[in-house]
């Protein structure tokens, strides 16, 4: 595998259920970061991973819990989600977000997530 | 405040024609980078190019070109010799090169580029 990878790529859920989306980057990055892109809207910055510390945490709703195990690796923990989530979720990873933020960012083919 | 703007939400071409896709940012910072993805269908963003504050040089890479202008905020895209396989989103994002930026990278709304057969 190279660049980024994302699994799930669709994923339908109930507003009770509990998922998780899986990321993974392959290109040796220490930075990695979450992005919700929604019908008609710019894409919005979740989170910010930073050798595996979060540094950047936009407003989030709590129903969205992101986990950053090692710096090849992230996840989006999901529980009881809105309609209004149902999104375009990509990843992305860069070298670095703090000593290099304006490093360019490489991102995954994205989850596709419906909510109903 | 920091923001991206492309005012052309859809464009629709024939293939072979050139097309320019427009993009101006505003910010307050000296030290700036300014960035174009792609976004086929498939839906993965493919970055394109990265170019920073001070570097006003154009640059062409094969049927793309980038047209760099500080002086009216702008860093406009053109396709020469559109092919089918260039239809997609392509977004604009300008990222400031500040002490507390994490990695942020503020995105325009897209252009929606169709090139017909």
């Amino acid at each position: 595998e190279t660049g980024v990878t994302q699994t799930p790529r669709h994923l339908v859920m109930g507003m009770t259920n509990k998922k998780s989306l899986k990321c993974e980057q392959h290109l040796g990055h220490n930075a990695m970061y979450w992005y919700k892109q929604s019908a008609k809207k710019p894409l919005e910055l979740m989170f910010v991973y930073s050798l595996e510390e979060r540094v950047e945490n936009n407003s989030v709703p709590s129903r969205f819990s992101p986990e950053c195990p090692n710096s090849s690796h992230l996840f989006l923990h999901l529980h009881t989600l809105q309609p209004e989530d149902s999104a375009l979720y990509l990843c992305a990873s860069s070298q670095d977000a703090v000593t290099r933020s304006t490093d360019t960012q490489y991102f995954g083919p994205g989850t596709r997530l419906t909510v109903l | 405040a920091q923001k991206v703007t492309q005012a052309q939400t859809e464009i629709s071409v024939v293939e072979k024609e050139d097309v320019t896709l427009d993009c101006v940012y505003e910010t307050r910072d000296t030290t700036y980078y300014l960035f174009w993805y792609k976004q086929p269908p498939s839906g993965e963003l493919v970055f394109l190019i990265r170019r920073n504050s001070f570097d006003e040089q154009n640059e062409i890479s094969g049927r793309y070109s980038w047209n760099f202008q500080k002086s009216t905020s702008s860093f406009n895209f053109t396709i020469t010799a559109s092919q089918v396989v260039d239809s997609a989103v392509y977004f604009c994002a300008l990222s400031e090169h500040y002490s507390s930026n994490t990695g942020k990278l503020i995105f325009g709304q897209g252009t929606t580029l169709q090139v017909k057969p």
